[in-house]
């Protein structure tokens, strides 16, 4: 049971570039979310579903887009990247709404 | 606005001692209280949650404690080891609510020295 999988684990960008996040859950999970982690700021919500082909956004949305067509996949969208947006990227599912389970990040340098 | 306090953001505590890490919420509407722990390279993982029916549970050697009227919660770690040592976020949300509810402290950086 790999739980959620998160590709890839590093990547470095230069600013203006485009690229997406991928982010997989095997445990028929309704509820997926992406979230940022900055020192010092603890992890702060970017976007979330509460199941297929709904979503909403989080307190930091700007700068990036989701999709949910499928239950399993959650892909975090930057459009253009910025400097701002270097950070550690987590994707969560839960079962329920409040019990997260988080994958293991992604390492993000904007350059 | 910062819905959950969360101090201090750095602890030392020797082996076998207790480590304390304290949380306080504004919004009275939350009723599930979960600590995540987080190792480094690591994605945070859930600790032990409770809700605000309770006053305390215990899990091995961590216990939350609740203070509904002063809407604050805590974290102990009792017989604290080495392998303690990560990050612990508190967090606060809706129970039965949307994910999208789930509100994090700054997190506490512990310690433990052998």
């Amino acid at each position: 049971n790999a739980g959620v999988t998160q590709t890839p684990k590093f990547q470095v960008l230069k600013t203006g570039q485009s690229m997406t996040l991928q982010c997989a859950q095997d445990m028929n999970h309704e509820y997926m979310s992406w979230y940022r982690q900055d020192p010092g700021m603890g992890l702060r919500l970017i976007h979330y579903s509460v199941g297929a082909g709904i979503t909403d956004q989080g307190e930091v949305p700007n700068g990036y887009n989701v999709s949910r067509s499928t239950t399993e996949d959650f892909p975090l969208r930057l459009l253009s990247a910025a400097p701002s947006q270097t950070s550690v990227y987590f994707c969560a599912s839960s079962p329920f709404g409040w019990e997260a389970f988080f994958g293991q990040g992604t390492r993000l340098t904007v350059v | 606005q910062q819905q959950v306090k969360q101090s201090p953001q750095s602890l030392i505590v020797q082996k076998g001692g207790i480590s304390i890490i304290n949380c306080a919420y504004e919004n009275t509407a939350f009723d599930y209280f979960p600590w995540y722990q987080q190792f480094p390279g690591k994605g945070p993982a859930l600790l032990i949650a409770i809700r605000p029916d309770v006053s305390e549970k215990k899990e091995g050697r961590f216990t939350i404690s609740f203070n509904k009227s002063a809407k604050q919660f805590s974290l102990h770690i009792m017989d604290s080891q080495p392998g303690d040592s990560a990050t612990y976020f508190c967090a606060a949300s809706y129970y039965g609510g949307s994910q999208g509810n789930l509100i994090f402290g700054k997190g506490t950086k512990l310690s433990v020295k052998p």
